[in-house]
């Protein structure tokens, strides 16, 4: 959809194990984010890019680090997965520019990820 | 701390008939874009509709629009003639011209559902 996709769509885990979420796009859109959605929180910020080897912070960035190698892929990393972290988690893309297009997210269609 | 607000948790509505669904926000920016999300029960995030805050007139999309009151900060949603597949969390989200990217802040949400 859009051509962006998430992988895996579902991933049971348990605590202190690494995780790794993959977004993948295939608009070439400059901007890539990553949030989590979480009943009575709507979706937060964790981590976006702006750019390949630009990152930057978002509102629950805590156990979470990124990375962006290139353009079309985006990761998402939970060093030593919590509890907390069970959530579903959304990547989005938006193009960066000063068209139309600009300022609109398209989303993937999410990851659930489940911390035992 | 710029914020959106979405007071009401749950609604429902019986089909053909109308519903508007509230949002606020607080920001001391003057320029931003704010957005409607839907999120059927597929989880996919779907726009709905997007107002850019210098243009006065209140965007439409077939059957939906938006009450913008910039003075008081309020973005209403109405959906007019609803339809069972209208059912899904819809989320207010908000974009200051001055961030860097295309981030959002989203709301928490107003679950729909449209009965028969």
């Amino acid at each position: 959809d859009a051509g962006i996709t998430q992988s895996p769509r579902h991933k049971v885990t348990e605590t202190g194990t690494p995780v790794t979420l993959r977004c993948h796009q295939t608009e070439n859109h400059r901007y890539m984010y990553w949030y989590r959605q979480d009943p009575g929180h709507g979706l937060r910020l964790i981590h976006y890019s702006y750019g390949v080897k630009d990152t930057d912070k978002g509102e629950v960035s805590d156990g979470y680090s990124v990375s962006r190698s290139k353009t079309e892929d985006f990761l998402l990393t939970l060093e030593s997965a919590t509890s907390s972290q069970t959530s579903v988690y959304f990547c989005a893309i938006s193009p960066g520019t000063g068209g139309a297009g600009a300022n609109v997210l398209t989303f993937g269609a999410g990851s659930r990820l489940t911390v035992l | 701390a710029q914020t959106v607000t979405q007071s009401q948790p749950e609604m429902s509505v019986q089909e053909a008939e109308t519903v508007t669904l509230s949002c606020t926000y607080d920001t001391s920016e003057s320029n931003y874009y704010l957005f409607w999300y839907k999120q059927p029960p597929s989880r996919q995030m779907i726009l709905v509709i997007r107002q850019e805050a210098y243009k006065q007139q209140n965007a439409t999309e077939n059957r939906f629009s938006v009450n913008f009151q910039k003075a008081a900060k309020s973005f209403s949603l109405k959906i007019s003639d609803s339809q069972l597949g209208d059912t899904a969390m819809y989320f207010c989200a908000f974009h200051p011209t001055s961030y860097n990217t295309d981030k959002l802040i989203f709301g928490t949400g107003t679950r729909l559902q449209v009965f028969p």
